[in-house]
């Protein structure tokens, strides 16, 4: 298995409060890449990053920020979460012309 | 942004039947990857087709770059019920930093 890890795996919270999501590898990889998948719509770009500070945003980053400080972890945060923000996440990892490796996602509920 | 529609969203069929798979774009893409992704897991890289025209077998799948590197086909003879899954093709922009983008899936059924 590819070295990316999720956590949480599971998370429920209220809405108006802050989230953060963090994907962790050791595969040393340039490129990584926040999704949301929901029924009816595949897997959609949150933000994604290709370099140590070098970040950009993708179809639905509204709502959401990222950081990535070290080259092993990319933090996805929710700011304020809505109910609308309700998704599974998944993490994908990548290098230049490689196939993606993506995390066992995180499932998170607003509530 | 650079769009792939996926086709049939949904396909439900008899174990033993044929399917075709279609991921159409009217970007071109210097690579096009498929996965499939089983609940509660993540995606898995099945291919990568690089070459305009490419046809790449993995055993009872057959997969097909377009010859303008704009769409794709993957084709499953005879489906068995562990073939059930969501498939996602993903395109791999020319630009260095272009993002992976995926499309929506095709959720496959094969009922034994």
């Amino acid at each position: 298995d590819a070295g990316i890890t999720q956590s949480p795996r599971h998370k429920v919270t209220e809405t108006g409060t802050p989230v953060t999501l963090r994907c962790h590898q050791t595969e040393n990889h340039r490129y990584m890449y926040w999704y949301r998948q929901d029924p009816g719509h595949g897997l959609r770009l949150i933000h994604y990053s290709y370099g140590v500070k070098d970040t950009d945003k993708g179809e639905v980053s509204d709502g959401y920020s990222v950081s990535r400080s070290k080259t092993e972890d990319f933090l996805l945060t929710l700011e304020s979460a809505t109910s609308s923000q309700t998704s599974v996440y998944f993490c994908a990892i990548r290098a230049l012309n490689t196939e993606a490796f993506f995390g066992q996602g995180t499932r998170l509920t607003v509530v | 942004t650079q769009l792939l529609e996926q086709s049939p969203q949904f396909l439900s069929i008899q174990e033993g039947e044929n399917l075709t798979v279609y991921c159409n774009s009217s970007s071109v893409f210097s690579s096009l990857q498929w996965y499939r992704q089983e609940p509660g897991e993540g995606p898995v890289l099945l291919v990568t087709v690089v070459t305009g025209g490419e046809v790449k077998k993995l055993k009872r799948l057959t997969f097909q770059f377009g010859d303008a590197r704009k769409d794709s086909s993957l084709h499953i003879t005879a489906a068995q019920p562990g073939d059930t899954g969501l498939y996602l093709c993903a395109g791999v922009g020319a630009s260095r930093n272009t993002p992976l983008v995926f499309g929506k899936g095709t959720r496959l059924s094969v009922i034994a």
